[in-house]
């Protein structure tokens, strides 16, 4: 079975603008997660997504956001880009329990 | 609010030796799962082993396992006959039973492993 893919696993913008974000996840799982990951604030979680609906949220502001569609793939998207919004984003897919990471978007906002 | 507490920040091993990582966490409920995660310098997240809380039997994943002692909220995993592909950051998380999205991880341990 493909593992979770995240795409693109590289991206830089510039403060102020918006970006999205993408991950598939693991064939026949319906839960996504989102975690932040930075240098100082360490793993942080975003929020969760089965079957189309956001199930779970973290303590983020409004400027990210999420969803999922039908074949479970989702985005997230982050609006008015900030510095402090660069970090290592990292989609997990779930069956049951545990869940399985993708590699990966790192965003460097500049 | 539950925490998860790493309080090495840097180990080191010898190859071939064996090397225990410490983890506790702080918690009001009684059933949960608790998880090592490996993230090598390619970034990628890797599950390590898992351990059920109201399952008493430590984990074991081949050259990993686990010491869980629920009344001390400690959750420790030991890597025996430690592989030079075994160096990462190696992150304890925490997984409330009835939360499906929500781990709550500690700061990291990153292990060094010495030829």
């Amino acid at each position: 079975k493909a593992g979770v893919t995240q795409t693109p696993r590289y991206l830089i913008k510039t403060r102020g603008q918006q970006v999205t974000l993408s991950c598939s996840p693991i064939s026949g799982h319906r839960s996504v997660s989102w975690y932040q990951q930075t240098p100082g604030q360490g793993l942080q979680f975003l929020f969760e997504y089965f079957s189309e609906t956001q199930r779970n949220k973290g303590n983020f502001p409004g400027r990210f956001s999420g969803r999922q569609f039908s074949n479970s793939r989702s985005e997230m998207n982050v609006s008015t880009l900030e510095l402090g919004d660069s970090a290592l984003y990292l989609c997990a897919s779930s069956l049951v329990d545990e869940q399985y990471f993708g590699p990966g978007t790192r965003l460097t906002v500049t | 609010a539950q925490t998860v507490t790493q309080s090495q920040p840097e180990m080191s091993v010898q190859e071939a030796e064996t090397v225990t990582l410490s983890c506790t966490y702080d918690t009001s409920e009684s059933d949960y799962y608790l998880f090592w995660y490996k993230q090598p310098p390619s970034r990628q997240m890797i599950l390590v082993i898992r351990q059920e809380a109201y399952k008493q039997q430590n984990a074991t994943e081949n050259r990993f396992s686990v010491n869980f002692q629920k009344a001390a909220k400690s959750f420790s995993l030991k890597i025996s006959d430690s592989q030079l592909g075994d160096a990462a950051m190696y992150f304890c998380a925490y997984r409330s039973k009835g939360s499906q999205g929500n781990l709550i991880f500690g700061k990291g341990t990153k292990l060094s492993v010495k030829p």
